[in-house]
């Protein structure tokens, strides 16, 4: 079955960086895109951007142009999320999804993966 | 992009339904029919539960379903059981490669 498998939760200081990891399985990596979706504490679900497997093209949601960057290694069906100058209101669970796409659009987001939490505090 | 409006909380009793709305704009909701639901249980991943508006991906029950009106996404979950209590997130194309998730609403089986 297809499974996307993240990385541990991390601690990292305020303007540092950090980078999830996301191993999925089951499908044909480059298929599909990924997804990258994060949760505040006891907050919504607000997506950060998408990652072309195929091609590695990127779309950021505008909030987090040029303090993200997505890519891929395919030869082991990893996906990974950076995101630099870290803040405390970074605080969150970030979430990776499998984004399956016809004609170009994403038209939903399965499954997701367990999630990693990363707190940004000093 | 603004969050999608979603009611904070809806409730009922074992065997009713209850519907919770999503309200966008023309250039998210209505204007596409690329809307999906997601449900949340605590501290878990979220689920997906309907895409494309109206669209229910296997092993998901035939008691939620969905619909579109406008701006305004629903969805429906008939029969409430017990499980059913989580938050639920609609989520919507919003064009030129970005998506909007809503607010978010907690259902409550009473």
């Amino acid at each position: 079955q297809v499974q996307l498998v993240q990385s541990g939760a991390e601690v990292k200081k305020p303007g540092a960086s950090v980078k999830v990891s996301c191993n999925t399985s089951g499908y044909t990596f480059t298929s599909s895109r990924v997804t990258w979706v994060r949760q505040a504490p006891g907050q919504g679900l607000e997506w950060m951007g998408c990652i072309n497997s195929y091609n590695n093209n990127t779309d950021y949601a505008q909030k987090f142009q040029g303090r993200v960057t997505m890519t891929t290694d395919t030869s082991t069906s990893t996906a990974y999320m950076e995101l630099r100058s870290l803040r405390s209101d970074d605080t969150a669970v970030y979430y990776c999804a499998r984004g399956i796409t016809i004609f170009g659009v994403v038209r939903r987001f399965d499954p997701w993966g367990q999630g990693t939490l990363v707190t940004v505090s000093s | 992009q603004s969050a999608l409006t979603q009611p904070p909380s809806a409730s009922g009793s074992p065997g009713q339904s209850v519907t919770i709305s999503c309200t966008g704009t023309s250039s998210d909701v209505g204007g596409y029919n690329y809307v999906s639901w997601y449900q949340q249980h605590p501290g878990k991943a979220p689920k997906l539960m309907i895409y494309e508006v109206t669209k229910r991906p296997s092993g998901v029950p035939d008691r939620f379903s969905g619909s579109k009106s406008g701006n305004t996404a629903s969805l429906t979950v008939s029969g409430l059981q017990a499980e059913d209590e989580a938050d639920y997130y609609c989520s919507s194309y919003a064009g030129s490669n970005n998506y909007v998730f809503g607010t978010g609403t907690k259902v409550t089986v009473l």
